[in-house]
């Protein structure tokens, strides 16, 4: 089975711009967390998406968003971005069904500049 | 809210050595997961072990074992006989069921330890 994958897999953007990363889960996984990992704060829970449903979402403001697809896979969004958005993003995928110990396998992770 | 502490930012152990990272986490769920993973320089986290808190044994992957400690809530990861591949942070990471409640399902992170191995 191929793996979760992410693209892109670097990004340099500006200060007030917006930017989209996506995320392909392993094939069958029908849930896809997205993790944001800094220095200063470590690995933050962004949100997850459930059948193209939002089902939990942490602590981040309206500024980041996301959706996921019919085929699972998923994108998130990050409008008028700022210094501090600079960042590795991480993706996870699961089946997500019920029980929280199943293995969520990350991506390699998408990393972000903002300049 | 669910926290977890890693007390060692950085840690060293000899090729072919033990050594062991602590973990504490703070809960007042009854029914979670705990896990320990890698992230080598490749930023690719790994899953190396997993716990259920309703079972009593210690779990055992290889030369990777835990030492969990439910009433001290206590997660600690032995490495066995290091290997110059276990270089890498390690985070140590919890887990309640999906529907438990507010922050159900997302992992929560402790702030990882980076360990060295010497050969």
């Amino acid at each position: 089975k191929a793996g979760v994958t992410q693209t892109p897999r670097y990004l340099i953007k500006t200060r007030g711009q917006q930017v989209t990363l996506s995320c392909s889960p392993i094939s069958g996984h029908r849930s896809v967390s997205w993790y944001q990992q800094t220095p200063g704060q470590g690995l933050q829970f962004l949100f997850e998406y459930f059948s193209e449903t939002q089902r939990n979402k942490g602590n981040f403001p309206g500024r980041f968003s996301g959706r996921q697809f019919s085929n699972s896979r998923s994108e998130m969004n990050v409008s008028t971005l700022e210094l501090g958005d600079s960042a590795l993003y991480l993706c996870a995928s699961s089946s997500g069904l019920a029980g929280g110990g199943e293995t969520q396998y990350f991506g390699p992770g998408t990393r972000l500049l903002v300049l | 809210a669910q926290t977890v502490t890693q007390s060692q930012p950085e840690m060293s152990v000899q090729e072919a050595e033990t050594v062991t990272l602590s973990c504490t986490y703070d809960t007042s769920e009854s029914d979670y997961y705990l896990f320990w993973y890698k992230q080598p320089p490749s930023r690719q986290m790994i899953l190396v072990i997993r716990q259920e808190a309703y079972k009593q044994q210690n779990a055992t992957e290889n030369r990777f074992s835990v030492n969990f400690q439910k009433a001290a809530k206590s997660f600690s990861l032995k490495i066995s006989d290091s290997q110059l591949g276990d270089a890498a942070m390690y985070f140590c990471a919890y887990r309640t069921p999906w529907g438990s409640g507010a922050g159900s399902y997302q992992l929560t992170f402790g702030k990882g330890t980076k360990l060295s191995v010497i050969p």
